[in-house]
């Protein structure tokens, strides 16, 4: 059955250091892959997908297959990047998405 | 344009009662799901509506939960009794028909209805 596991229910970094939120896999297709996030007192909202290949934020994520990893990563952490931040995959044509449990991100000033 | 809307935002119900959410989802999506989040946990899904018909309804638990989408617009679910472990936020959302997507995929969320069964 395909999962998602974030390991981290956690993490508190310092303003300008480097963060990584990890998001491990189980599938053994193709996955389409997303981070979503959710700030305090907002809707849960897409940051990015692995399709695009883009820099949302300042955050990036690659999809390692051999590693069935997608995590997501920024250089310098802001404290308006704290939040919650969820994986989530989808493999079939349904959309049907199966998702982590969440990493709360803490920057600290 | 305008974003998945749900109502209501809060609710307190004692056990045994009944309680239904409503959710209307951007126009033009054809996809509309259900997702219970407990706290500390990811959502999880309950029902997936494709129009108005249901695509995958494995993890509602029928004996107590229900939803509809008529005219395969909004949608409501409902809880009928509610028990003490329904407490969480039910939240909706809405994507295109991934024949539709050119590109964008994501599901748009609405803001959740947060019930508390006491």
């Amino acid at each position: 059955a395909q999962r998602v596991t974030q390991p981290e229910k956690l993490l508190s970094v310092f303003k300008g250091a480097p963060v990584e939120l990890k998001c491990n896999y189980s599938y053994s297709g193709s996955p389409e892959l997303f981070w979503y996030v959710q700030y305090s007192r907002q809707r849960l909202q897409l940051l990015l997908r692995h399709i695009s290949r883009e820099s949302i934020k300042g955050f990036t994520a690659d999809l390692n297959k051999g590693e069935t990893s997608f995590h997501l990563k920024k250089p310098f952490a802001q404290e308006e990047d704290s939040a919650m931040y969820y994986c989530a995959l989808t493999v079939d044509s349904n959309y049907q998405l199966i998702w982590g449990a969440g990493t709360k991100l803490i920057i600290k000033p | 344009e305008a974003g998945v809307a749900q109502s209501p935002r809060y609710k307190i119900i004692e056990k045994r009662q009944s309680v239904a959410f409503w959710c209307n989802p951007i126009s033009g999506h054809a996809t509309l799901y259900w997702y219970q989040q407990i706290l500390g946990q990811g959502p999880k899904l309950l029902i997936q509506f494709q129009n108005n018909g249901v695509v995958d309804d494995s993890q509602l638990p029928k004996d107590r939960f229900s939803a509809e989408r008529l005219k395969g617009v909004d949608s409501t679910l409902k809880i009928q009794p509610a028990k003490l472990e329904d407490s969480a936020v039910y939240l909706c959302a809405s994507s295109l028909l991934r024949s539709q997507r050119t590109g964008r995929t994501e599901a748009f969320f609405g803001q959740g209805t947060r019930l508390t069964v006491v």
